[in-house]
């Protein structure tokens, strides 16, 4: 089976503008979960979907959105971008309820904000 | 709410020896347990976790931990490190299912360098 893939890899954007990062699941995962990763607060929970639903939501402010298809496939959102937004995000599927079943990670996109 | 506190940022260590990384955790609600790894430029791969029973948990490429209860920490070792060892970690805990949380809780990472 094919991983877990994000596009795009690498993207620079300016304070203001907004973004949309995809992630496509390993095929027949159900669970899409998203992770900010910075140098100074680590990995941090963005939220998560199941079958097109929000089931979880990290505490970011509103800027960050998402959402999932029925394909499974997710997309994150983050308008009015700030500096502070610059971080790898990275995106894990599982089959079931994270946790019981394993996570897998993508490779991250990493954003650039100037 | 749970919170992962892994002890030593940087633990350089050379070729051959044994190496622990540590990992404590906090929560009010039964957990599970896992240690990730980065490679540089990569996501994070799991190399182990810890659901239930066995306390000694065996992972990939010769990595194991133990859950301590009492001491709520759950460190990673290794007998014998290699090069290839070289990358962060990361100990990460989410709420067993029956909390209805389903997010997890991640440390701040412990950087392995392994001296030739």
């Amino acid at each position: 089976k094919a991983g877990v893939t994000q596009t795009p890899r690498y993207l620079i954007k300016t304070r203001g503008q907004q973004v949309t990062l995809s992630c496509s699941p390993i095929s027949g995962h159900r669970s899409v979960s998203w992770y900010q990763q910075t140098p100074g607060q680590g990995l941090q929970f963005l939220f998560e979907y199941f079958s097109e639903t929000q089931r979880n939501k990290g505490n970011f402010p509103g800027r960050f959105s998402g959402r999932q298809f029925s394909n499974s496939r997710s997309e994150m959102n983050v308008s009015t971008l700030e500096l502070g937004d610059s971080a790898l995000y990275l995106c894990a599927s599982s089959d079931g309820l994270p946790g019981l079943y394993e996570q897998f990670f993508g490779p991250g996109t990493r954003l650039t904000v100037l | 709410a749970q919170s992962v506190t892994q002890l030593d940022s940087q633990v350089p260590v050379f070729e051959e020896a044994p190496v622990e990384l540590r990992c404590n955790y906090s929560s009010s609600v039964s957990v599970y347990l896992f240690w990730y790894v980065q490679y540089p430029n990569q996501g994070l791969q799991l190399l182990l976790k810890y659901l239930s029973g066995s306390t000694l948990v065996k992972g990939i490429n010769g990595f194991e931990a133990e859950f301590n209860k009492s001491q709520t920490s759950f460190h990673l070792r290794k007998p014998s490190v290699h090069i290839s060892d070289t990358a962060e970690y990361f100990c990460a805990v989410i709420p067993d299912s029956g909390a209805g949380s389903y997010q997890l809780t991640f440390g701040k990472g412990t950087k392995l360098s392994v001296i030739p």
